[in-house]
């Protein structure tokens, strides 16, 4: 089975402020899906991004951006400009190719100061 | 603005009580999941289905038990209650006609056995 290790329990960065989060996987596959996902305290968990294995380019959404190293099987998270919004726990997730459900990180709890 | 919805958010029961976690989308999507989310926060997979009359456990062993008799309802029993099933349960969906497959969360239903 595909693991995704956050090795960033928690982190904390002040409004304005840019900061990233990592998130390294293990596959053998080559091609795959890896996904960024957001859980604000006590609500529902959305998608932030999403990057397809077979495309280079690094995948963009307004703030949020990710720097995909393939050979590195690295998918880091930036997150620019950052609000009071961005507040949540963060979590990482891999799909094979092959399956549907997705394989999470343990998750990075983000905080976002004043 | 959820399109998968369930019931009950919170949920108090005693020892021994039989209970059913409702899960419902509206989006007409083929797959469904339960992950179940310790207070650690990681999610674990723990019953999927790919389409009506189909249904698979996950990775992480579990007494509950699970239907798919319509495409938009996937609700989750426990037969008897006990303290360890004390968490968080989440509902998603997918669409496998998608190529990235992502998933759709509910809000999910946190359960407390006394």
């Amino acid at each position: 089975a595909q693991t995704v290790t956050q090795s960033q329990p928690e982190m904390s960065v002040q409004e304005a402020e840019t900061v990233t989060l990592s998130c390294t996987y293990d596959t053998s596959e080559s091609n795959y899906y890896l996904f960024w996902y957001k859980q604000p305290p006590s609500r529902q968990m959305i998608l932030v991004i999403r990057q397809e294995a077979y495309k280079q380019q690094n995948a963009t959404e307004n703030r949020f951006s990710v720097n995909f190293q393939k050979a590195a099987k690295s998918f880091s998270l930036k997150i620019s400009d950052s609000q009071l919004g961005d507040t949540a726990m963060y979590f990482c997730a891999f799909r094979s190719s092959s399956g549907y459900a997705l394989n999470f990180g343990k998750g990075t709890s983000l905080l976002v100061t004043p | 603005e959820a399109d998968i919805y369930q019931t009950p958010r919170y949920l108090v029961i005693g020892t021994g009580k039989k209970i059913t976690l409702e899960c419902s989308q509206t989006m007409g999507h083929d797959k469904m999941y339960w992950y179940q989310q310790d207070p650690g926060m990681e999610l674990h997979l723990i019953h999927y289905s790919y389409g009506v009359n189909s249904t698979e456990k996950g990775d992480l062993s579990s007494e509950s038990t699970v239907s798919r008799i319509r495409t938009e309802h996937f609700p989750l029993t426990l037969e008897s209650a006990r303290p360890s099933h004390t968490s968080q349960y989440l509902c998603a969906s997918s669409d496998s006609r998608t190529l990235t497959g992502e998933l759709f969360f509910g809000e999910g239903s946190r359960l407390t056995v006394l």
